[in-house]
Parts: structure tokens; sequence; C-alpha cells
């Protein structure tokens, strides 16, 4: 079966603090897809990353930086220098068998001033 | 490019009742799927279409379809609505390959919340 973990239900940090979401998933495919999602109170699903399975790199996009680990089978998400702006609920995401997205629990993030 | 819209945003319906909700996918884009989110299941696939033809299917009763038109837009139905239908219903799109929805990036729209009294 396919899952996804992220065993952080809500992290609060001051503004400028360094944060790291957890995400550890599991799956039999030797091909897959990892996806990081980020849902303001509005609603909307916002796309941050996706990673196959072969692509072991870590990757950073400003402030925002991933490390995959297929040993561990992790996906972990950091914000470095954190802003009110980046309050939300973070979602990782496995791409299932048939396509579809498996998504964590998600992970809510409050960044205070 | 316009980003992935759904109508309505907000919908109230009472038990029994029947709701259908719209979604048109970003310009080029020929896959849509649907998603249920609510506090206690968390997000969870209902189903995607690809050329007008229900591709995927997630884990829900009959009471849920949906289907696609030709310029990729799509609607999904409800019938008979029961209280624990209450969510927000995302639908997202992507390009459409013939590689599968699997390596494709889904791109989401605003939602409809949807509460049944």
């Amino acid at each position: 079966a396919q899952k996804v973990t992220q065993a952080q239900t809500e992290i609060s940090v001051v503004e400028k603090e360094d944060v790291t979401l957890d995400c550890v998933y599991e799956t039999r495919d030797t091909t897959y897809y990892l996806f990081w999602y980020k849902q303001p109170p509005s609603g909307e699903l916002v796309f941050l990353i996706r990673r196959n399975s072969f692509d072991e790199q870590n990757e950073i996009s400003g402030r925002y930086s991933w490390n995959f680990q297929k040993s561990t089978s992790s996906f972990n998400f950091t914000i470095t220098a954190s802003q009110v702006v980046d309050s939300a609920v973070y979602f990782c995401a496995l791409s299932g068998s048939q396509g579809n997205l498996i998504f964590g629990k998600g992970t809510k993030l409050s960044v205070k001033p | 490019k316009a980003g992935v819209t759904q109508t309505p945003r907000y919908l109230i319906k009472t038990r029994g009742q029947q709701v259908t909700l719209s979604c048109s996918p970003i310009s080029g884009h020929r896959s849509v799927s649907w998603y249920q989110q609510t506090p206690g299941q968390g997000l969870q696939f209902l189903f995607e279409y690809f050329s007008e033809t229900q591709r995927n299917k997630g884990n829900f009763p009959g009471r849920f379809s949906g289907r696609q038109f030709s310029n990729s837009r799509s609607e999904m139905n409800v019938s008979t609505l029961e209280l624990g239908d209450s969510a927000l219903y995302l639908c997202a799109s992507s390009l459409g390959t013939s590689g599968g929805l699997f390596q494709e990036t889904q791109y989401f729209g605003p939602g409809t919340r949807l509460l049944v009294l």
C-alpha cells in the first residue's frame, strides 16, 4: 500500500527561525513522484515542488529547500528565515499507481511576528 | 495563463438534494481530477477525467459522479447528499499525456466549499 506520513500536526515558530517539515512515504513502486503543496487559508493548494524517485539531488529555491533521501523514504522541506506569509498548511504527496495524489495529513505552520 | 477555476465557491444544500460543481482547467490541460478534503479524512481522490473519459476512480460510492466536456471543462455531481458530504471539493488539472497522470504535476483550483444541512 502507498502511504504518506507527516508526523508533525502543527508547528509554531517565530519569524526568521528556520523550520523543517518532515515527510515519510511508503511505496513498492520503483518509479514514483513526490510533491509538496502549500494550502493558505483561502483553500487553494499551491504547487511547490515535484521530485522523481531517480533524482536524489537536494533542491533549493530561495528560502525553500528540499532533502530527498530514498534510503529513509523521506522528503523533508525546510524553510529558512521563516516569514509570517509562510503560515499555511503544507502537504506532502506521492503519485499513486493510478496517477492520483496520495496526501499526508498536512502540517500546519504558524509563523509569529 | 489563468489558473484552474471552480464554481460556485460556496454552496449550502440539505440532505437528500443533489449538487453539481464545475471546474475549468488551465488552458491546454486535458486532464481533470477531483479531490475531497475533510478534517477527518484529509485529501482523498475522487476521480480523473481525460479526453472526456473517466480514466481513474477513487474509493467513493456511486453517488459521486463526474463528466468532462470536449473543451476539457469538468463537472462533478453528488446525488442524495448526506451530512458527511460536507467538504471542500478541489479540482486539479494537468497537461494530460499518454504517459498518464502518474508523472504529471497537478495544479489546483480554489475549491468549492459544500455544506450539507
